[in-house]
């Protein structure tokens, strides 16, 4: 088993909707997790961090960490045209040295 | 500007011949590190250098040396390249938990 993964997508959703990602980790990724945005032919950036069980909301960005069920997912409130990327779920551990990323979800917004 | 400046942008090599990707960064971070990103593989991490002192493996070494001489500069070595080295690589910066990225540099080994 990978130690982050996710669903390659692509995932269509219709302009103003709710986007929603998921991500599933092992027993080796540690609590702390982030989701950075990457778009086509440019480098991730970091859109949001996680470390506890709950919700973080930042805008129209909501990330959701359920250490139970061992799942992170990212809500994306009013997508729009722009929002269109793929998005990578990762768990750090180490204190940040070592980062595990899953394979990235794409998303297509659709105006 | 702060930023993470990758060179070259795009690189086309021979099986054997060796190379180096350079890494530049003027954030005065103490961290760096390589990724590299193949579909459907994600970003997998190469090597890691907490500092000038300190250089330890990530999950992908085989086939990749790193040099950590100064703060600003960790270079990626190929001695030896091989066509399932042909990959877009990342170098990146690290300020508590948040990894700055640079351009990337697309290779391809014939």
């Amino acid at each position: 088993q990978k130690e982050v993964e996710q669903n390659s997508g692509p995932l269509s959703v219709p302009e103003g909707a709710i986007a929603s990602l998921n991500c599933t980790y092992s027993d080796r990724v540690s609590q702390s997790f982030f989701w950075y945005r990457q778009y086509s032919g440019k480098s991730p950036e970091l859109i949001m961090s996680i470390y506890s069980n709950g919700d973080k909301e930042d805008g129209r960005f909501t990330a959701q960490l359920n250490k139970a069920s061992q799942y992170v997912s990212l809500l994306i409130r009013d997508s729009q045209p722009s929002d269109s990327a793929t998005y990578l779920c990762a768990g750090g551990l180490y204190n940040f040295n070592k980062f595990y990323f899953g394979s990235g979800t794409k998303l297509n917004v659709k105006p | 500007e702060a930023q993470v400046t990758q060179n070259p942008r795009y690189l086309i090599t021979v099986t054997g011949k060796k190379l180096t990707v350079t890494c530049s960064q003027n954030m005065n971070h103490e961290y760096m590190s390589w990724y590299r990103q193949d579909p459907g593989l994600g970003l997998r991490q190469i090597y890691y250098s907490m500092n000038v002192e300190v250089t330890d493996k990530g999950d992908v070494p085989e086939g990749y040396k790193v040099s950590r001489k100064e703060k600003r500069n960790f270079p990626l070595i190929l001695e030896s390249p091989s066509p399932n080295q042909t990959s877009l690589y990342f170098c990146a910066t690290r300020y508590n938990e948040k990894l700055f990225f640079g351009s990337g540099t697309q290779l391809s080994v014939l």
